[in-house]
């Protein structure tokens, strides 16, 4: 099993393009969130889905989209990148909206704004 | 909202015993969990405590009391590969039990 995959696993922005980052899952899980983890400051929430075609926001959602096509993926769009989104993104599933216990994370993407 | 906090840093002895706290504001969530990462890789899953009282997995071991907002992870027996970050999160009352984390606790091993 693959698991959680993540694409890049590496990327360098100019402030102001956009980009997507990837994510898909072969669990059939349900929840799907982003997360991003700046220093000191945690794992952040940015957008959760508990299912496909329902989406909503988390902690930090400003400068970011997502939309759930589908069961397997969960992208999440930079509109227009800003140093501030200088951060590590992980994408992370969980069998459903019920299952509250263990998340399945991605490997993480490293971004940076210049 | 919810807020969780967590000593950020805790050093301890290979061998020895360290309990890592968490204390929470919340109106409402379905349990806590507890995750480990190494060197920023990604986070994987601990224990899990959705009723007060202590869940034993190993030599880790947690424990929630919802009356004192309060919870803590328990290693023992502490080994070099413990060094990592510790994080406590609750998931949340009607929200589809999305997860919140603290801010994380540093543990480093020490010989």
């Amino acid at each position: 099993n693959a698991g959680v995959t993540q694409t890049p696993k590496f990327q360098v922005l100019k402030t102001g393009q956009s980009m997507t980052l990837q994510c898909a899952q072969d669990m059939n899980h349900e929840y799907m969130s982003w997360y991003r983890q700046d220093p000191g400051m945690g794992l952040r929430l940015i957008h959760y889905s508990v299912g496909a075609g329902i989406t909503d926001q988390g902690e930090v959602p400003n400068g970011y989209n997502v939309s759930r096509s589908t069961t397997e993926d969960f992208p999440l769009r930079l509109l227009s990148a800003a140093p501030s989104q200088t951060s590590v993104y992980f994408c992370a599933s969980r069998r459903d909206r019920s299952n509250t216990g263990e998340l399945f994370f991605g490997e993480g993407s490293r971004l940076t704004v210049l | 909202g919810q807020s969780l906090e967590q000593p950020s840093e805790v050093t301890a002895v290979e061998g020895a015993i360290v309990q890592i706290n968490c204390t929470y504001q919340t109106s409402g969530f379905y349990g806590l969990s507890w995750y480990q990462q190494h060197d920023g890789g990604a986070p994987t899953f601990l224990s899990y405590n959705a009723l007060d009282g202590l869940e034993e997995t190993g030599r880790f071991s947690s424990f929630l009391s919802r009356s004192d907002s309060y919870g803590y992870l328990l290693l023992q027996e502490l080994q070099m590969k413990d060094s990592a970050s510790y994080f406590c999160a609750v998931a949340v009352y009607n929200q589809g039990g999305k997860l919140i984390f603290g801010q994380g606790t540093e543990l480093s091993v020490k010989p």
